[in-house]
């Protein structure tokens, strides 16, 4: 089974409202990945949590917060956000064995529309 | 710094008619080239990782080759089903970076029945 799940499909907000992304895989990845992918252009890397710890921030702004509870769920908390901020968030994981990694799969996406 | 491009960017084919989609990398010390496909508004759907030069993975009508330079995906007699964007992308060496890819553009490939 090679499923990342990713809730909700669909978000929309306002400029003042909080919402949280939710990702789970259940594969034993250590690694997990949150992409921002706006139209018509490639997966853009946000975040990369190893063993559960914040190994990689792309500079990144701060109302965007990753949060990885366990080893098989990882949020992305979200504040103020811009309308340019809407797009298909992805959370992806892979396989990590010290400092191997492995390919990484990727969930649905949510889409996400900031109003 | 590293780079990854793909050509062409829209590929239009006839059912049955084969073609190859190419990426050109430039990734100091390669440690994978994976490629990926995307329908739209749903996430990369991973297909192949290729690891050293002349390597080939296959499956069903797809075919990954690599060399030190370029990998290719070679499509054999495409059927609609097949129209999607295929990704690209390169890691590179190193202990820190987590599996952190090096995307292309992607190639929008459409079949038409």
């Amino acid at each position: 089974d090679t499923e990342v799940t990713q809730t909700p499909k669909h978000l929309v907000m306002g400029m003042t409202n909080k919402k949280s992304l939710k990702c789970e895989q259940h594969m034993g990845h250590r690694a997990m990945y949150w992409y921002k992918q706006k139209a018509k252009k490639p997966p853009e890397l946000m975040f990369v949590y190893s063993y559960e710890k914040l190994s990689i921030n792309e500079s990144v702004p701060s109302r965007f917060s990753p949060e990885c509870p366990n080893s098989s769920l990882l949020n992305l908390h979200l504040h103020a956000l811009q309308p340019e901020d809407s797009a298909l968030y992805l959370c992806a994981s892979s396989q990590l064995l010290g400092t191997a990694v492995g390919e990484q799969y990727f969930g649905p996406g949510t889409r996400l529309t900031v109003t | 710094e590293d780079q990854v491009t793909q050509s062409p960017e829209a590929l239009r084919l006839q059912e049955g008619e084969s073609s190859s989609l190419n990426c050109s990398y430039t990734v100091s010390g390669l440690r994978g080239l994976f490629w990926y496909r995307q329908d739209p508004g749903k996430g990369p759907e991973f297909l192949f990782t290729l690891y050293s030069a002349g390597e080939e993975k296959e499956k069903e009508r797809l075919k990954a080759t690599l060399t030190k330079k370029e990998s290719f995906l070679h499509i054999t007699a495409p059927k609609p089903e097949d129209s999607a964007t295929y990704l690209c992308a390169a890691r590179r060496a190193g202990g820190t970076s987590y599996g952190k890819l090096t995307f292309g553009q992607g190639t929008i490939l459409t079949v038409h029945p």
